[in-house]
């Protein structure tokens, strides 16, 4: 079975500076892995995946991340902080197959202040 | 572009009224998903369905039931409302055995039963 698992509830940064959520994952069978962003009263929005290949994966609004195998992890990362990134920020594993379902996260809140 | 329509964005219902979510795609695919979020738990999935007539419990379908009689129509039955049903509920589509694509939201229903 898979799950993740983000670390902090709540991040909060100043406009500028590095954007850092962390999310880990656990699957028995490689993995399928996104981030998805959320604005206030708003659905889901993909904001980049790692399916296969290059471990680096670039997403929209300069967001990136980087699949670790050896440390189970998926991290999202911006190097600079904008108040329009200011969203709950959602990690999902997935696995290949018809049935292959998403399973998220908690959800990270990520605060930027002026 | 691809669509995912939920009916209603928000909604108030009383204790004990049963209460229709419809969520509608346009994109022809099999698979549907109904989800329920909440501060701190992130989505869960209460069902899903991978073809017309066909649905499958997720995570927490107590409560809960579903239909499924148009491949682009699923809608989300509350048979009897409470107050511990308040949330924001999230419908997502994507094709079979996609996996490696991630799910397409629709813009969320928030429900308040009272």
């Amino acid at each position: 079975a898979q799950s993740v698992t983000q670390l902090g509830s709540h991040v909060s940064v100043s406009e500028g500076a590095l954007v850092l959520l962390r999310c880990n994952y656990s699957s028995s069978v490689p993995p399928y892995l996104f981030w998805y962003v959320q604005y206030p009263n708003q659905g889901l929005q993909l904001l980049l995946k790692y399916t296969t290949g290059a471990t680096l994966v670039k997403g929209i609004n300069g967001f990136e991340a980087e699949f670790k195998k050896s440390e189970t992890s998926f991290h999202l990362t911006k190097p600079s902080a904008h108040m329009s990134d200011a969203a709950e920020y959602f990690c999902a594993v997935s696995v290949y197959g018809n049935t292959g379902k998403l399973i998220f996260g908690q959800g990270t809140t990520l605060q930027v202040k002026p | 572009d691809v669509k995912v329509t939920q009916s209603s964005r928000y909604l108030v219902k009383r204790t004990g009224e049963k209460v229709f979510l419809e969520c509608v795609q346009d994109m022809d695919h099999e698979n549907m998903f109904w989800y329920r979020q909440d501060p701190g738990l992130g989505l869960r999935l209460i069902y899903f369905s991978y073809d017309v007539k066909m649905k499958e419990k997720g995570d927490i379908p107590e409560g809960y039931s579903v239909s499924r009689e148009k491949k682009e129509r699923f809608s989300l039955i509350l048979e009897s409302a409470s107050t511990n049903q308040t949330s924001m509920y999230l419908c997502a589509s994507r094709l079979p055995g996609q996996a490696n694509y991630g799910y397409t939201f629709g813009s969320g229903t928030r429900l308040t039963v009272v």
